[in-house]
């Protein structure tokens, strides 16, 4: 099987901006969570979804969202960029057990 | 919600040294995880474990979920093994899809 996929690999974008970062889960797998790690936070929970519904959210602001669809490819939004959005962005998916992440997104806001 | 701790948070090692990693948790857990995180920021899966004992290859790990901790494992420790192992939880409530991950270990292993 292949495992879960994220694009882009890398993006720069300025403060203001706004970005979508996308993850294709492991086939067969609906639920799919997003993390944000730092080095000043580590890795965070964003926000999980199973099946297109958000079944769980961590403690971020309204500027990120995501959403599921119904091939169970999930992508994230981040809108009006700040500097400390900087930062790894990584999926997981899930057969509502074990958790497998993509090589994830890193983000540099400038 | 969960907290988890990981000690320690550093180690420094020589080739064919061995090293055991601790995760201490502070609530029942439904899923625990074990992983290796590579220098291109990959999170490599290690044990699925919420519970009892599992081994693969140099590499071991324990949960005892009554006293909520568990142990990681490396024997013959190799200069791959260099990274940061993450524990993570989900705990027993509706944490659905939600892991927490504690703040992780350095491993440094020298040749």
């Amino acid at each position: 099987k292949a495992g879960v996929t994220q694009t882009p690999r890398y993006l720069i974008k300025t403060r203001g901006q706004q970005v979508t970062l996308s993850c294709s889960p492991i086939s067969g797998h609906r639920s799919v969570s997003w993390y944000q790690q730092t080095p000043g936070q580590g890795l965070q929970f964003l926000f999980e979804y199973f099946s297109e519904t958000q079944r769980n959210k961590g403690n971020f602001p309204g500027r990120f969202s995501g959403r599921q669809f119904s091939n169970s490819r999930s992508e994230m939004n981040v809108s009006t960029l700040e500097l400390g959005d900087s930062a790894l962005y990584l999926c997981a998916s899930s057969d509502d057990t074990e958790q497998f992440f993509g090589p994830g997104t890193r983000l540099t806001v400038l | 919600g969960i907290q988890v701790e990981q000690s320690p948070p550093d180690l420094i090692l020589q080739e064919g040294a061995n090293s055991t990693l601790r995760c201490n948790f502070s609530d029942s857990v439904n899923n625990l995880q074990w992983f290796h995180q590579n220098p291109w920021g990959q999170l490599i899966n290690l044990f699925y474990i919420p519970s009892g004992t599992k081994q693969n290859g140099r590499l071991s790990a324990t949960t005892v979920a009554t006293e909520r901790y568990s142990l990681l494992y490396i024997s013959s420790s190799q200069t791959t093994d260099s990274g940061v192992y993450f524990c993570a939880v989900e705990d027993g409530g509706t944490s659905y899809g939600k892991l927490t991950f504690g703040q992780g270990t350095i491993l440094t292993v020298h040749p």
